[in-house]
C-alpha cells in the first residue's frame, strides 16, 4: 500500500540555522500538508499546498517557514533559522483531493539545540 | 469547523468492542465526521469518515446520530494494538484545501 515518507527520521541543529525537512507524498496525491506536534501537544496544522502554491496557512507558519516542491516527488518544508520552540514533530500528509482523507507519514522530529 | 468534544481517556478490555464517544452538537449539513488515531507520537492514521448514514470498513464503524450532533466509533474487537489517542473531526466538504483541526482526543487504552 502506498504511502508518504520522511526524511530524515530525526534531524538535531543549532538554534539559527536552516533546516530543510522532506516528504514523498503518495504518488497520485495533489494536495500537500505540514503539520507539527510539540511534544505533549496537539497536533497542529502549518500549511497547504496546492498547484505549486500555498491554500491555507496558520499563524504560526510565519515568514520563517517555507514550503516547496522541487520536482515531481519531494515536498519540502524550510525552516531558515531555527529557535529552540521550533523543536516538535512534523507530520507531512497528502490527499487526492481536497475533501479526501489525509494520509499522514511517521513524522521528522527536529531538536533545536 | 464545528468544535468536538471527546472524553479524555477510556479503558476497554481486550477482545472486546471499544465505543469511542464524540460530541460535535454545533455540526453543519456539509461537514463530514472523521475519526483519526495517533500511537505514540507516530503519524496521525486515518480510521473512517461519514456524513450522516453509517460506515463501516476493515478497521471501525461509525454510527452517527439522526441529528447528526454526535457520533460513536466502534473497534468491534479491540487489541493492545488499537492503544492509541483517538481524535474526532469535524471538518467541511467545500472550500479550499481543508486542513485538519486535532483536539486533545480520547486516550484509549486496551487493557490485557
Amino acid at each position: 500500500e502506498p504511502e508518504v515518507t520522511q526524511t530524515p527520521s530525526h534531524q538535531v541543529t543549532q538554534m539559527g540555522q536552516e533546516v530543510i525537512l522532506r516528504c514523498v507524498p503518495i504518488s497520485n496525491h495533489l494536495y500537500f500538508y505540514w503539520y507539527r506536534q510539540i511534544l505533549g501537544q496537539k497536533v497542529e496544522f502549518l500549511v497547504s499546498f496546492y498547484n505549486n502554491e500555498i491554500s491555507e496557512k496558520s499563524e504560526i507558519f510565519d515568514d520563517q517557514f517555507s514550503v516547496e516542491r522541487p520536482d515531481g516527488s519531494n515536498f519540502t518544508l524550510k525552516i531558515r533559522s531555527t529557535k529552540l520552540e521550533d523543536s516538535a514533530m512534523y507530520f507531512c500528509a497528502s490527499s487526492p483531493r481536497f475533501y479526501n482523507e489525509q494520509f499522514f507519514g511517521p513524522g521528522t522530529r527536529l531538536t533545536v539545540l | 469547523d464545528a468544535k468536538t468534544t471527546q472524553p479524555p481517556s477510556m479503558d476497554c478490555a481486550e477482545g472486546r468492542a471499544a465505543n469511542l464517544p464524540c460530541n460535535h452538537s454545533t455540526i453543519s449539513g456539509n461537514e463530514y465526521v472523521y475519526w483519526y488515531r495517533q500511537i505514540h507520537s507516530q503519524g496521525p492514521q486515518y480510521i473512517i469518515h461519514g456524513l450522516k448514514n453509517n460506515e463501516t470498513n476493515e478497521m471501525a464503524s461509525l454510527i452517527i446520530t439522526e441529528d447528526r450532533k454526535s457520533s460513536t466509533l466502534i473497534l468491534p474487537h479491540a487489541t493492545l494494538r488499537d492503544t492509541a489517542v483517538y481524535y474526532c473531526i469535524v471538518r467541511a466538504s467545500s472550500g479550499s484545501a481543508r486542513q485538519l483541526t486535532f483536539g486533545s482526543g480520547t486516550q484509549l487504552t486496551v487493557l490485557p
